[in-house]
């Protein structure tokens, strides 16, 4: 069974760092993109970065560009998300997210929540 | 690419109909996933490549799409787990960067 699994949300002060981790099983990590993907309070889904399975690409959302670092342990079949010079803006559940296979992410994590909040 | 998701609230009975617009700015061919999303729980892929149902997703959801700008899902027969948020999707050619609509809310009438 394909399972992701978020952890390292918590409450942060404005321009204070966090760093989300994704636990995969199911599945050999090093074969697939991987993705993150938020949803702040009563707002819809949010793309925020993406890498290739040997981590020599990454891509992210312009809000996020030059303060969030995405990589990955393909040997601990883990992803993360390095956050930093936070904003009350960046407040949001995180998603990991398997993909893009193709056009599609085909499978989702849990989330944790992000709280920016002084 | 922005797309435009419409209504976004719907607001039906079981046994009902839905049928859920997602517009994009410009022809995005095929390339358009639908996802379910219940709050406190993981999204779900439910269409992928316009009209393509991923694995387990019942046959009442079904996907279509014309001129590459405008996109539909239809729900047949509202089932009381299928009260939920919905996404469309896509994925620009390159980079990969993902882009969401901004979700229709379909709730009990």
């Amino acid at each position: 069974e394909v399972q992701l699994v978020e952890s390292g949300g918590g409450l942060v002060q404005p321009g204070g760092s966090l760093r989300l981790s994704c636990a995969a099983s199911g599945f050999t990590l090093s074969n697939y993109w991987m993705s993150w993907v938020r949803q702040g309070p009563g707002k819809g889904l949010e793309w925020v970065a993406n890498i290739k399975q040997d981590g020599g690409e990454k891509y992210y959302v312009d809000s996020v560009e030059g303060r969030f670092t995405i990589s990955r342990d393909n040997a601990k079949n883990s992803l993360y998300l390095q956050m930093s010079s936070l904003r009350v803006e960046d407040t949001a559940v995180y998603y990991c997210a398997r993909g893009p296979i193709g056009n599609s992410v085909d499978q989702w994590g849990q989330g944790t929540l992000v709280t920016v909040s002084s | 690419i922005v797309l435009t998701q419409s209504p976004a609230t719907l607001s039906l009975s079981p046994g009902e109909r839905a049928t859920l617009s997602c517009r994009a700015s410009q022809s995005v061919g095929i390339h358009l996933a639908w996802y379910q999303h219940k709050r406190g729980q993981a999204p779900r892929v439910l269409i992928y490549d316009g009209s393509t149902r991923a694995t387990g997703i019942p046959a009442r959801f079904s996907g279509s799409g014309s001129g590459g700008t405008d996109f539909t899902l239809t729900i047949n027969s509202l089932e009381p787990e299928d009260f939920a948020v919905y996404y469309c999707q896509l994925r620009d050619s390159w980079p990969p960067r993902l882009t969401f609509g901004g979700g229709t809310k379909v709730e009990i009438k």
